[in-house]
């Protein structure tokens, strides 16, 4: 099965700074790649996505790169904010076999941007 | 503002109790996942239902655990015999089809809020 694996664990950075939060995926057969934000008490809410056909796409301060040949994707925040502070999740799937388009989730990123 | 909805938010029962959770998806959506969030396993897909039936049930524990879908607008998760190991956050998310065929899908999925159980 498909193996998602997510680093760093933590990354704190100063107001204004940009954070990049990195994962790699195990199959190739995998060509979606959502990107969600999990606040505290809440569930899990999602912020971007790609998919296998597109290199890049960018919403506003946030922006996903996918390299299908090296199968790693990124999620890139740009002036980040305090309320960009939560934990997040990057996933992958594949809508084929007997997947059915099921997400496998990497293990989280804990972002803390300071004031 | 679509959303999806979970009760109870908060369950604390005592081993060896039945404990039912409850989704209602966003109206429209034909997919419905179950997830268990913990600190140790992250998040592990359960179970997940595409118009009411059963696609996948493999990361549920049989003997204790049973996901159903009565109708359209309601999921159930229920435990019985809780037991302490049980004790994480259940989310509910609602699926829509973003691409692919109906064979070979790609969903948009979109989580409730929790619920968060805590069997003593």
């Amino acid at each position: 099965g498909e193996n998602v694996e997510q680093h760093p664990s933590t990354l704190s950075v100063q107001e204004g700074d940009s954070a990049v939060i990195k994962c790699t995926y195990s199959d190739s057969a995998s060509n979606y790649f959502p990107w969600y934000k999990q606040e505290l008490g809440k569930g899990p809410q999602l912020i971007i996505d790609i998919r296998s056909n597109v290199g890049e796409k960018k919403d506003q301060r946030i922006a996903v790169t996918l390299n299908k040949t090296a199968k790693h994707f990124s999620l890139h925040i740009t002036e980040t904010q305090p309320e960009d502070s939560a934990v997040y999740f990057c996933a992958a799937s594949w809508g084929g076999g007997t997947s059915y388009g099921k997400l496998t989730f990497g293990q989280g990123t804990i972002l803390t941007v300071h004031p | 503002d679509a959303r999806v909805t979970q009760t109870p938010r908060h369950k604390v029962t005592e081993m060896g109790q039945e404990v039912t959770m409850r989704c209602q998806p966003i109206l429209g959506h034909n997919t419905v996942f179950w997830y268990r969030q913990t600190m140790m396993q992250g998040l592990e897909l359960l179970a997940y239902f595409r118009n009411r039936a059963p696609l996948d049930d493999s990361g549920m524990p049989k003997d204790r655990f049973s996901a159903e879908m009565p109708d359209a607008t309601l999921a159930t998760l229920k435990i019985q015999p809780s037991e302490p190991r049980d004790s994480a956050v259940y989310f509910c998310a609602s699926g829509l089809v973003l691409f692919g065929t109906s064979a070979n899908p790609n969903y948009e999925q979109y989580f409730g809020p929790g619920t968060r159980l805590t069997v003593t």
